[in-house]
């Protein structure tokens, strides 16, 4: 199956400082790309939608100011947390659609990011 | 928009016995149905899925059924094992859109 790389797999950052997180698709091409928050024993949010190209689509109550996301690439997404604060600690995940008339997802192994 | 909505959220079971999840959608317009099995710290892993056109998919020890009328489906696991024990959550999509709305998840434990 298709394999979606994430970047890093735990980070630990200060309150107030910014992180990046990266979600690479390893064997196909992703123009479109999902992140998703995941709190403990809860299901997960949608945040965004990434677009290749293009800026991306955030979901109601997400700032996007806070949460920047750059799809530079057909391969590569990027998440970045900015002034950190350790409400937003929590699992981050994306997932790329592999395209055509398949509509399965395939997630990144995740992100724990804990601020302190 | 979407609505999920997911029964039980925890499920506990003896190792052979059968477990069933179910999950109802509003959005009439959904037509694909996948569950996600999720292990502690790791990523959703996709173990079956269906669309609309199909009434029931199996894959070995686990089935999935729809009923487009009454806009539910469920997921079947028989003969549970302890390795089963997770979160699994399902989720609807339309065609067309990628992002499918997800439920909100039921942990299963699967006691030897």
């Amino acid at each position: 199956g298709a394999v979606v790389s994430q970047h890093p797999s735990w980070v630990i950052c200060k309150s107030g400082t910014s992180v990046k997180i990266e979600c690479r698709s390893l064997d196909f091409q992703a123009t479109t790309m999902f992140w998703y928050r995941q709190f403990p024993k809860q299901s997960l949010m949608l945040m965004a939608t990434s677009n290749e190209g293009s800026k991306a689509t955030y979901e109601q109550g997400v700032e996007k100011d806070k949460f920047l996301i750059n799809h530079a690439s057909l391969t590569l997404s990027t998440l970045t947390v900015t002034s950190a604060h350790p409400e937003d600690s929590s699992f981050y995940i994306c997932s790329a659609p592999r395209g055509g008339e398949i509509y399965e997802q395939y997630f990144g192994p995740g992100t724990r990011l804990t601020v302190t | 928009g979407e609505n999920v909505e997911q029964h039980p959220s925890t499920l506990s079971v003896q190792e052979g016995d059968s477990a069933v999840i179910k999950c109802t959608y509003s959005d009439s317009a959904s037509n694909y149905f996948p569950w996600y099995k999720q292990e502690l710290g790791k990523r959703p892993q996709l173990i079956i899925d269906i669309r609309s056109n199909v009434g029931e998919k199996k894959d070995q020890r686990i089935a999935v059924t729809l009923n487009k009328t009454a806009k539910h489906f469920s997921l079947h696991i028989t003969e549970t094992q302890p390795e089963d024990s997770a979160v699994y959550f399902c989720a609807a999509s339309k065609g067309g859109s990628y992002i499918p709305t997800f439920g909100r998840g039921t942990s299963l434990i699967v006691h030897p």
